[in-house]
């Protein structure tokens, strides 16, 4: 059964770098997503990506994240200067594929990359 | 501001019981609804969705919608220790809108 996937599985980052977050969606799916996980805390949608454009984001998702397209596959989230609080669970999920309205519009979540920010 | 409230628990289970997890929701616009399953350190696990008022069954799991109460809710039948879990109750505006989880309830099936 086709999977999201996302790499790395763990990156440690020095405050204030950069880092990109990979995703490779499932591949007949449209919608793109980027969620976030803090330990402890409940799941925060981030930003949601259609047609090569952010269609929603969250109030969370300022001038410090970023997410690209660069091919037909990858799907990735750019924070340009991490902060300790950006420390977490990062998820990418798809949605869209073919089928009825449940299934075109249920989102399936990658394993996820944990950031840890030093 | 879009509200999932889900008690926290623990909520604990005898194996082969019936466990209910409940979740209410603050926009009455709200179109879609999801139960994911989370373990500890992993990525949420769709389990069920449900857009139509009344219940949805999917072998031993059955999601029961209330739009006018706001109100979602999920029955787990014959309960097993590997559904140990957080179950994570997620309501969307419909379509490809992001989704607003609930902190989740944590469920302890004892064998």
């Amino acid at each position: 059964e086709p999977e999201v996937t996302q790499t790395p599985s763990h990156q440690v980052t020095q405050m204030g770098q950069e880092v990109i977050l990979r995703c490779v969606p499932i591949s007949n799916h449209l919608y793109f997503y980027w969620y976030r996980q803090i330990l402890g805390q409940k799941v925060e949608f981030l930003v949601s990506f259609y047609n090569n454009e952010i269609s929603e984001k969250s109030e969370i998702f300022d001038d410090q994240f970023s997410v690209e397209r660069p091919d037909g596959s990858n799907f990735t989230l750019k924070i340009r200067s991490t902060k300790l609080e950006d420390s977490a669970m990062y998820f990418c999920a798809s949605s869209g594929g073919k089928g009825d309205r449940g299934r075109r519009y249920t989102q399936y979540f990658g394993p996820g990359t944990r950031l840890t920010v030093l | 501001q879009k509200e999932v409230e889900q008690n926290s628990g623990p909520l604990s289970v005898p194996e082969g019981a019936i466990a209910s997890l409940n979740c209410t929701y603050s926009d009455r616009g709200s179109q879609s609804f999801f139960w994911y399953r989370q373990y500890s350190g992993k990525s949420p696990e769709l389990i069920m969705f449900i857009y139509s008022n009344g219940d949805k069954e999917d072998g031993r799991f059955t999601a029961q919608l209330n739009k006018a109460s706001q109100y979602v809710s999920l029955l787990i039948r014959d309960s097993q220790p590997s559904d140990s879990a957080t179950y994570l109750c997620a309501v969307s505006g419909g379509g490809a809108d992001g989704l607003t989880f609930g902190k989740g309830t944590h469920l302890i099936i004892q064998p």
